[in-house]
C-alpha cells in the first residue's frame, strides 16, 4: 500500500518558474525523502529530512515537514527543462525499516 | 565507480514460467533491497537482504523470493509468474552503517513483460 500521496498529480511549468510538489502521509513516520525519476527508470535520492526538521535546502530544492498535518512540501526554484521528470516522496518508520513510496507526481517544464 | 547494476535490461516471459534477476550493488554497500514498480505507480517494496539473510518483506506472495551473495550482490526469483507481475523491478543498494533506508542508491531496473 502506499504510504504517500503526492499532489498535484501532474504540473507543467515554464522554464525558470518554481515549482511546488506536495506529499501527505498517513502515519507517523521518522524520515521522509524525495527522489527523482527520469523516464520509468532508476531513482535518484534527492533530499531527505528528518521528522525533527522542518525545512532543509540543497541547491535549487527547498523542502520543508510539517508532522503536525502529516505533509511535506519540495519546491524547486528556477526550474529548468532538465528537471522533467517524476517526482516521489518516501518514508519510513524508524532506523533501516522499509522505504514506502507515494504514486509521484510528473513535472514537465517546458523550455 | 561503479553504481548499482542490474540484468537484463528488459524480459519478456509467457504466464508461468519463472525468472531470475539480477543486482550488484554500488561499492561499499551492504544492503539490498528489490522493489516492483507498476506502470503510473510509485515503488512497492518486495524485500531486503543484509547479511546474505532477508531482513524485511512487503506484502508479495512467497511466489517472489531472493538470495544475497557473500560479495552483496543479489538475485530476485519470481516463480509461476502471472500477468500482473509485468512491471520495472529496481533494485536499490545502502550501507546498514548509513541507515539501510536513507539515501538508497538505484539501479536502472529491469522492465518484466509477462505475456
Amino acid at each position: 500500500s502506499q504510504q504517500g500521496e503526492e499532489d498535484p498529480q501532474a504540473l507543467s511549468i515554464q522554464e525558470g518558474e518554481n515549482a511546488t510538489m506536495n506529499c501527505s502521509y498517513k502515519t507517523s513516520i521518522n524520515n521522509l525523502q524525495w527522489y527523482r525519476q527520469n523516464s520509468g527508470r532508476g531513482l535518484v535520492h534527492l533530499i531527505l529530512i528528518r521528522s525533527n526538521e522542518r525545512e532543509k535546502h540543497s541547491g535549487r530544492l527547498r523542502v520543508t515537514l510539517d508532522t503536525s498535518k502529516k505533509s511535506s512540501s519540495l519546491l524547486i526554484t528556477a526550474s529548468r527543462a532538465a528537471d522533467t521528470a517524476s517526482y516521489f516522496c518516501a518514508t519510513d518508520r524508524g532506523a533501516n525499516s522499509k522505504l514506502t513510496f507515494g504514486k509521484g507526481i510528473t513535472l514537465s517544464v517546458r523550455p | 565507480d561503479a553504481g548499482v547494476t542490474q540484468s537484463p535490461t528488459h524480459l519478456i516471459k509467457t504466464r508461468g514460467q519463472q525468472v531470475t534477476l539480477r543486482c550488484s550493488p554500488k561499492s561499499g554497500h551492504d544492503t539490498v533491497s528489490w522493489y516492483q514498480q507498476a506502470l503510473g505507480q510509485g515503488p512497492q517494496f518486495i524485500f531486503q537482504y543484509y547479511e546474505e539473510e532477508e531482513r524485511q518483506r512487503g506484502n508479495f506472495p512467497d511466489r517472489f523470493s531472493g538470495h544475497q551473495f557473500p560479495n552483496y550482490s543479489s538475485e530476485l526469483n519470481v516463480n509461476a509468474l502471472l500477468l500482473g507481475d509485468s512491471a520495472l523491478y529496481l533494485c536499490a543498494s545502502s550501507s546498514i552503517q548509513g541507515a539501510a533506508n536513507e539515501k538508497l542508491f538505484f539501479g536502472s531496473g529491469t522492465q518484466l513483460s509477462v505475456l
